[in-house]
């Protein structure tokens, strides 16, 4: 099983671009999740789906939009991309939703926007 | 969810036991408290996760007293590869949607 991946693993944006970051899994798990963690912080979560055809907001979902056509895949957006943008992007997965229930991560996207 | 404490920053040496504490006085009935390691430019790792009493597995031991009011993970005899981010989190095994992770406590392991 090769677990959670996501494409690219790092990629140089200017101002006003676009992108689509990708995040596979093979666990089949119903839940996925994509945050972000900025220099010394912990992750922030920005959107999530709890199924197949589902997506909702997380902490931090403004400039940023998602879709899970695939159970298996979870497409995070940046339709406009700003400086303020510039971070690490991590998706992971789960069973389950919640706190309590074990995420796997995937190994990143690391995002420039210039 | 419940709110969770933990310091900022540990120093330790190899070879000794490094307790790190985690401080969640609003924890409901039914959450259950985990814990995650981050080594850098990497994804978080699940550790360990326990509701109660004391839980160990290959990688460390998790203390929870009788009022889960906090909790302590147990890492024995570090070594400079245990240098990571750990997490703690606190919420339900099923039914919650979202997830909250702290700032974390950085672990600085010296040889």
């Amino acid at each position: 099983n090769a677990g959670v991946t996501q494409t690219p693993k790092f990629r140089v944006l200017k101002t006003g671009q676009s992108m689509t970051l990708l995040c596979a899994q093979d666990m089949n798990h119903e839940y996925m999740y994509w945050y972000r963690q900025d220099p010394g912080m912990g992750l922030r979560l920005i959107h999530y789906s709890v199924g197949e055809g589902t997506t909702a907001k997380g902490e931090v979902p403004d400039g940023y939009n998602v879709s899970r056509l695939k159970k298996q895949n979870f497409l995070l957006g940046l339709e406009s991309a700003a400086p303020s943008q510039t971070s690490v992007y991590f998706c992971a997965s789960s069973y389950q939703g919640g706190s309590g229930n074990e995420q796997f991560f995937g190994p990143g996207t690391r995002l420039t926007v210039l | 969810l419940a709110k969770t404490t933990q310091p900022i920053s540990m120093d330790s040496y190899e070879g000794q036991e490094v307790n790190i504490t985690c401080s969640h006085n609003n924890i409901a009935t039914n959450d259950y408290i985990t814990w995650y390691q981050q080594f850098p430019s990497q994804g978080p790792r699940f550790i360990i996760q326990g509701y109660k009493t004391k839980v160990t597995n290959e990688v460390a031991s998790l203390f929870i007293p009788a009022d889960r009011k906090s909790s302590t993970l147990s890492l024995p005899r570090v070594s400079l590869s245990d240098t990571a981010v750990y997490y703690c989190l606190v919420g339900l095994r099923a039914g919650g949607f979202k997830t909250i992770f702290g700032a974390g406590t950085r672990l600085f392991v010296k040889a």
